[in-house]
């Protein structure tokens, strides 16, 4: 079963809009972490943050925030002035810690692409 | 630059060819991982070393052999691959494996194609 989901494949946006992306997990841990990275056309995904089951402090981080929401197991992201360069696709991800063989183990979402145009 | 490098980039090889890939860290990270990327499907892991050891092999085909020298190379050792087998191969490290508590970097990848 899927354990995160990203239920938008593509969003287009104008420069400058901001962009909310979704994503919802299920896990029957009490200790988990929550990831979300990003892939631009070159391939390589880049880290972007790590939340813990245990802390509930929405983040911001320049243009990006992070919306994490327990009660409705999600872990939204905003690009806020969205740029040409933000274009990627975004995976959000999760780690459960006491699920057996889940060591370090990333459960990944499809995926969303953010296309950004000037 | 996130420390985690691969070679090649790009390779395209015949279905009887055998060919490796490479993936070195320079984070002195004690985990590392093998991932593929295909088009439309989530990222599938494929293989986990530890401290060279192996930890997690998941039900890869045993035309794809991983071979980990020391805590800083990884390799994917390919032979008489499928056309299906054509995707992105991902590298990955991490400081250590504690469920969650460490992030982990990715390579550039390879774009593996079999013709």
């Amino acid at each position: 079963a899927q354990k995160v989901t990203q239920a938008q494949t593509e969003i287009s946006v104008v420069e400058k809009e901001d962009v909310t992306l979704d994503c919802v997990y299920e896990t029957r841990d009490t200790t988990y972490y929550l990831f979300w990275y990003k892939q631009p056309p070159s391939g390589e995904l880049v880290f972007l943050i790590r939340r813990n089951s245990f802390d509930e402090q929405n983040e911001i981080s320049g243009r990006y925030s992070w919306n994490f929401q327990k009660s409705t197991s999600s872990f939204n992201f905003t690009i806020t002035a969205s740029q040409v360069v933000d274009s990627a696709v975004y995976f959000c991800a999760l780690s459960e810690a006491q699920t057996t063989d889940s060591w370090g183990k990333l459960q990944f979402g499809a995926g969303t692409q953010v296309v950004v145009t000037p | 630059e996130t420390g985690v490098t691969q070679t090649p980039r790009h390779l395209v090889m015949g279905m009887t060819n055998k060919k490796s890939l490479k993936c070195e860290q320079h984070l002195g990270h004690n985990a590392m991982y093998w991932y593929k990327q295909s088009a439309k499907k989530p990222l599938e892991l494929m293989f986990v070393y530890s401290l060279e050891e192996r930890v997690e092999n998941n039900s890869v085909p045993s035309r794809f052999s991983p071979e980990c020298p020391n805590s800083s190379h990884l390799f994917l050792h390919l032979h008489t691959l499928q056309p299906e087998d054509s995707a992105l191969y991902l590298c990955a490290s991490s400081q250590d494996l504690l469920a969650g508590a460490y992030e982990q970097y990715f390579g550039p990848g390879t774009r593996l194609t079999v013709t």
